[in-house]
This record gives C-alpha cells, structure tokens and sequence, in this order.
C-alpha cells in the first residue's frame, strides 16, 4: 500500500532564515504530487505540482520554491522568510486519477 | 464568485442528528467532484466521491446535482467522532495531466453529546 511522510511535523524559524520541507512518498511510481498551504482557519491553497521527475509548475507568486530530485521525493524551499509563510503545508499525491492523498503536514511558525 | 462555496458552520448537532451540507461549484465543465474531512490540526482524508446518481457509503450519503452545480452530503445518525470539517472538492476540467483540485473552504461539524 501508498504511504506518504512529511517532515518536520512542526517548524518555528524567524524572518529571514530559510526553509526545507520534505516530502516522500512509498509504493507508487511516477506519481503527481502536489504542495499547499492551509493558513490559520482557511481553504487549501496550491502552491507547486509535479507530473514527473525535474517538472514543477507554480500556481501563486511568491519567495516559495519546489524541486523533485527523484520520483518520489517533493521539496518545498525558501531562502527567506516571511511572516506571511506561517501555515500548514500539505503534501498530497495523486496516481492516475483526480483522487489526492495527503501527508500528515508540517506546521510552520514564522517569527 | 468563489469557484467552490461552501457555508462555513459551525454546525453544532445533538449526538444521532441527521444533518446536511451543500456546496456549489463555479465551472461547469468540472466532472469529478469529492467530499474530504479534516479534523482538527490534521491533514485532509478523502471521505468519498460523489457520483452522479448519487452514493451512499454507510451513514453517509453524497448528492450531486450537475445542472444546477449542487453538491451534497448527508449524515444520518450523527456520532461524536464525525466532528470535524468537510471539505467540498472539485476537479479544475482545465488542468488536464495535472489533475488539480479545488477545495472549498469548509463547514465545520460539531456532534454534541
């Protein structure tokens, strides 16, 4: 069966420092991943997805970046942050259909 | 217009309540459509998809209604553990390999005892 890891589980880092999220997932190939963020008491917001390996499409502007080095693996970078970065960042993947699965998220305080 | 609007509760409801959450979605040519739940500080967990004529999976049963872009959940007989935020999802027709989705915002539930 699919797994899917994320970590860390929660990050507390200030302004300016720079930030890596990772994501993995287990028993599946070539799968669609995706990144969001939740924001305290709103809606999943997409950031990055990935159809394959070195392909990364941006949804929103932002000082956020993504890279799949390999087939399973999502990475979520800044080089700086800011307060605004604050959130729940979800990795989710998707395999040969529009049904998506999530990790358990990383909580990210920017201070 | 949000392209997915849900009302946002909270819902609270006696413990074997049967309640209901309605959905709307902004695209037409959108064909796949899902219910998820989350529960408090944990991630997204698809509850089920919704078909076209209609599912039921246990105590829960999925409605969907493509000409007026409607979409429905209902939960019979309510229990303490359904408390939590349902999201609506629609598919984007417009992202093809992509396959991207469009969440809704929530409505919270919570079962009282």
């Amino acid at each position: 069966s699919q797994t899917i890891h994320q970590w860390p589980a929660t990050l507390v880092q200030p302004v300016g420092s720079p930030l890596s999220l990772e994501c993995t997932v287990e028993g599946t190939s070539n799968p669609n991943l995706y990144w969001y963020r939740q924001a305290a008491g709103r809606g999943l917001q997409l950031l990055f997805y990935s159809v394959g390996i070195g392909q990364i499409s941006s949804e929103v502007p932002q000082n956020l970046s993504a890279s799949r080095p390999q087939d399973r693996q999502f990475i979520l970078s800044s080089k700086k942050l800011l307060l605004s970065d604050s959130g729940f960042y979800l990795c989710a993947w998707a395999q040969d259909s529009y049904e998506q699965y999530f990790g358990p998220g990383t909580r990210l305080t920017v201070t | 217009r949000k392209e997915v609007e849900q009302d946002p509760g909270p819902f609270n409801v006696p413990e074997g309540a049967t309640v209901a959450f309605n959905c709307t979605y902004s695209n037409s040519a959108s064909q796949s459509f899902f219910w998820y739940r989350q529960d408090c500080r944990k991630e997204p967990k698809l509850l089920m998809s919704v078909y076209s004529s209609g599912n039921e999976d246990g105590r829960f049963t999925a409605q969907l209604n493509r000409a007026s872009q409607y979409i429905s959940l209902l939960i019979r007989d309510s229990k303490l553990s359904d408390s939590a935020t349902y999201l609506c999802v629609v598919t984007n027709p417009e992202s093809g390999s992509a396959r991207q989705l469009t969440f809704g915002s929530g409505t919270q539930l919570t079962v009282l005892p």
